[in-house]
Order: C-alpha cells, then structure tokens, then sequence
C-alpha cells in the first residue's frame, strides 16, 4: 500500500525567507503527485500536481515542486514567504489503477514570522 | 459559482442522534469523497463513490452511510452519534482519478 510521509510537523520561517516542505512516498511504481494547501476554517486547495515528464513542476502561488525517483521525495519550495502562506500543508500520493485514492500525509502547519 | 459546496458548515448534536450532511459539486466530476479530519488535522478517506457506484469503502463503523443519487451529489448520513465522531467533514470531488477538489468542510460537534 502506497504511504506518505511529511517529517516536519512544524516549520516557522522569517517573511521573506525561502521554504522547503518535504514529503517522501512509499509506491512500487510512480504515483501521481499533488501538495494543497489548507488556510484557518478552509478547504484545502490544489498547489501542484505531478504525474509525467518534466520533474520540476510550478505552481500556484509562486510554489514549485521537485520529483527526484531516487530519493522518493516531491518537497515544495517557494524562494520567498509572505505572511499569507501560513497555513497547513499536505502531500498527497494518488494512484491511476486504485479508484482514483489519494494517500494524505500527516500534514505540516507552516508559521510565518514578521 | 461555488464549485464543490457542503451543508451545514457547523452542525452541533447531541450523542445518539442521527444527522447528514449534504455535498454538491458543479464541476462535472465523475468521482466524489468523503474526508474526516480530526482535531490533529489528520485526513482519513471515508468513502469515494465513481459515477454513483460505491468504489472506496474504508475502515468505518457502519453508523456511517453515504449516498449518491446522483453523480453531482454525495451526502453522508450519521446515526447514533458518538462523542468520537467529532470533526471537520470534508466532500471532494475529481474527474478520472486526477486532483481534487476539497468544499469548504462541515465541523460537526457532538455533545
């Protein structure tokens, strides 16, 4: 069964500063890929999505994701924070052949200092 | 223009009543969710139905029935609710097995 893990429960960064989110996957074939964010009160909401080609994907919200096979890893980057990005954000590994179900990591609270 | 919308967005009850949320999505999707998050922010699939045929049934005591009459809509139906059964309900819905599309969630609270 395909498994995801986000190691970091809790990140605080300085506004401004850079972000990296990560987020490892457990799949014996290359799932698809997908980070959303959730905000206080909210749904959650689609970042990014990998599923083919091109390893380095881009974003809403000037957020980007790399898939390294190797390293089995899709962690999230942004090259600077602003105080709106504070908000909750999960990985999430789908697979085609499995009804379409998505395996959600525990979920990293990202908190922005001014 | 509300793409994937719940009701209630709150809905407070007493242990042992039966209650249900409603969910409908306007994008045209063939697949449709139910989420629980719990008070860590933790996301457990409930049940996914694919054009209106029950297709992920997870670990969920049978208190839990949801119901598709159409492909547009999933509603989840609760009976005898438990102190345990507090939390945010999220429906999502997705077309051909691709990203989701999370509604603004239904926090339910049981006394």
């Amino acid at each position: 069964a395909q498994s995801v893990t986000q190691p970091d429960i809790h990140i605080t960064v300085s506004e401004g500063a850079s972000l990296e989110l990560r987020c490892n996957y457990s799949y014996g074939a290359t799932p698809y890929l997908f980070w959303y964010v959730q905000s206080p009160g909210q749904g959650l909401q689609l970042l990014l999505k990998y599923f083919s080609g091109d390893t380095l994907v881009q974003g809403i919200k000037g957020f980007e994701a790399e898939f390294k096979r190797s390293q089995s890893s899709f962690n999230l980057r942004k090259p600077s924070v602003h105080w709106s990005d504070a908000a909750e954000y999960f990985c999430a590994v789908g697979l085609n052949t499995n009804a379409g179900k998505s395996t959600f990591g525990d979920g990293t609270t990202l908190t922005v200092k001014p | 223009d509300t793409a994937v919308s719940q009701t209630p967005k709150y809905l407070v009850t007493q242990m042992g009543n039966d209650k249900s949320i409603k969910c409908e999505q306007n994008l045209g999707h063939d697949t449709m969710y139910w989420y629980k998050q719990d008070s860590k922010k933790f996301l457990k699939i409930m049940f996914s139905y694919n054009n209106k045929e029950l297709i992920i049934n997870e670990t969920v005591p049978n208190r839990f029935s949801p119901k598709s009459p159409d492909k547009a809509h999933l509603n989840l139906h609760i009976n005898s609710l438990e102190l345990g059964d507090s939390a945010v309900y999220f429906c999502a819905s997705s077309l051909m097995r691709t990203e989701q599309f999370f509604g603004p969630g239904t926090r339910l609270t049981v006394l």
